[in-house]
């Protein structure tokens, strides 16, 4: 069965530091992969995705993923974290065929000034 | 992109009561999603609604506790009935565009 696994519950960084957020998923085919962000109060906003091609996406806000197939993750980074950042984190994935969105359990990020 | 619309926001309801969630989309769309994010949890689909036909539910979801109507390819409601407050969640209505999954802003429910 398809799984998404995000192992970070919780992340706190400092503003300006450097950011990964970890994503592993379990699924047999190439799959269409997904990081969303939820600040609070607000929805569901897509950060960037990866559906084949450069395994190095670029998304907004100056976030970026790398699909690496051998390791079954797609990580997302920024270089250099601001405080308007510190939300909800979800990865996610969907089969090819089929739109339904199975998501990870999701990283709350915060960052000290 | 796709704007969504959700209504209510929020709502505080008493347990054994129902409450009918709107969604509406600008534009026409084939298949509509409803998800449920339970506090503090990840999402889960609840249900996919397709225009003139019955809904699909996800394992654990039933017809009789969510149903859901579909009369147009803009409009799609999900009702959650007889409430009690493990129902209290934040339910999202999602569509697809263009292999892209939008998601409308929630609907709080608190149920006491």
């Amino acid at each position: 069965a398809q799984s998404v696994t995000q192992p970070d519950i919780h992340i706190t960084v400092s503003e300006g530091a450097s950011l990964e957020l970890r994503c592993n998923y379990s699924y047999g085919a190439t799959p269409y992969l997904f990081w969303y962000v939820q600040s609070p109060g607000q929805g569901l906003q897509l950060l960037l995705k990866y559906f084949s091609g450069d395994t190095l996406v670029q998304g907004i806000k100056g976030f970026e993923a790398e699909f690496k197939r051998s390791q079954s993750s797609f990580n997302l980074r920024k270089p250099s974290v601001h405080w308007s950042d510190a939300a909800e984190y979800f990865c996610a994935v969907k089969s090819g065929g089929y739109n339904k969105l199975i998501f990870g359990a999701g990283t709350r990020l915060a960052v000290h000034p | 992109s796709a704007v969504i619309s959700q209504k209510p926001s929020r709502d505080i309801c008493q347990r054994g009561t129902s409450l009918t969630i709107q969604c509406q989309v600008d534009s026409q769309v084939t298949m509509m999603f409803w998800y449920r994010q339970q506090p503090g949890q990840s999402l889960t689909l609840i249900a996919t609604a397709n225009q003139g036909s019955e809904a699909t539910y996800e394992s654990g979801f039933v017809i009789d506790k969510f149903p859901i109507s579909r009369p147009n390819l803009t409009f799609s409601t999900l009702t959650v009935s007889n409430m009690s407050p493990e129902d209290s969640s934040i339910y999202l209505c999602s569509v697809v565009r263009d292999n892209e999954q939008f998601f409308g802003p929630g609907t709080r429910l608190t149920v006491l």
